[in-house]
């Protein structure tokens, strides 16, 4: 399983930090969605920090253990949406999505 | 520019099957990974299963949905199927497919129901 917090709150211009821990972690690579209401998922982090184009330089993302963080630096009011940290399993046969993360705007 | 386009969702009623279809474009078919994923109304993303290209097009299932969910493929059609069996109330969802690359891409989703 992967564990994300069910909601996260900034403000415009903060830093918010979505974070998710799952045992298979250290071993495979993370990757972070983004969805907003009625579209499919977009991509924002690949392989744990790697961007895809067109995705903007405040997304980025780490890992320490088994704890992988998606940063959005300067949140605008546009990166409202729901969050969802997907990784293979430790055999590689599976992918796993955590709960997701609601991010709020204030 | 990748496009990937789901067909076939609509209302079943339990006990059921329905298959989906998900045509690509733009991309070298025959070499790629396909997934579905679904999400439940107001829930989040639910991995269904994958398959794999080339010489080896096995596949693969979550486990909940092993012996009900088939995945299959046709090349010649860039075409990749979910074929669904035995439905129940708590496959009502969205079914995406996309593929499996760095990045991805996805369709646009396709609503299923399962409702007497």
């Amino acid at each position: 399983d992967l564990t994300q917090p069910p909601s996260v709150s900034v403000s415009p211009g903060q830093t918010a930090r979505i974070t998710c821990s799952g045992d298979a972690l250290p071993n495979q690579y993370a990757y972070w969605y983004q969805q907003k209401p009625g579209q499919a998922p977009v991509m924002v982090i690949y392989k744990d920090s790697e961007r895809p184009s067109g995705i903007p330089e405040r997304f980025s993302g780490s890992r320490s253990g088994t704890t992988v963080t998606l940063t959005i630096s300067g949140v605008q009011a546009e990166d409202e949406a729901d969050y969802y940290c997907q990784s293979p399993d430790t055999s590689g046969a599976y992918e796993l999505f955590g709960g997701g993360t609601m991010l709020t705007v204030l | 520019e990748v496009q990937l386009v789901e067909s076939g969702g609509g209302l079943v009623k339990p006990g059921g099957s329905l298959t989906l279809s998900c045509e690509a474009s733009g991309l070298t078919f025959r070499n790629a990974w396909m997934r579905w994923v679904r999400q439940a109304p107001g829930k989040g993303l639910e991995w269904v299963g994958r398959i794999k290209s080339g010489s080896d097009l096995g596949a693969d299932y979550a486990a909940p949905l092993k012996g009900r969910f088939t995945i299959s493929r046709d090349d010649s059609k860039n075409t990749v199927y979910l074929q669904m069996d035995s439905l129940t109330t708590d496959d009502t969802a969205v079914y995406y497919c996309s593929t499996i690359s760095d990045p991805d891409y996805w369709g646009q989703g396709i609503l299923v129901t399962v409702s007497s």
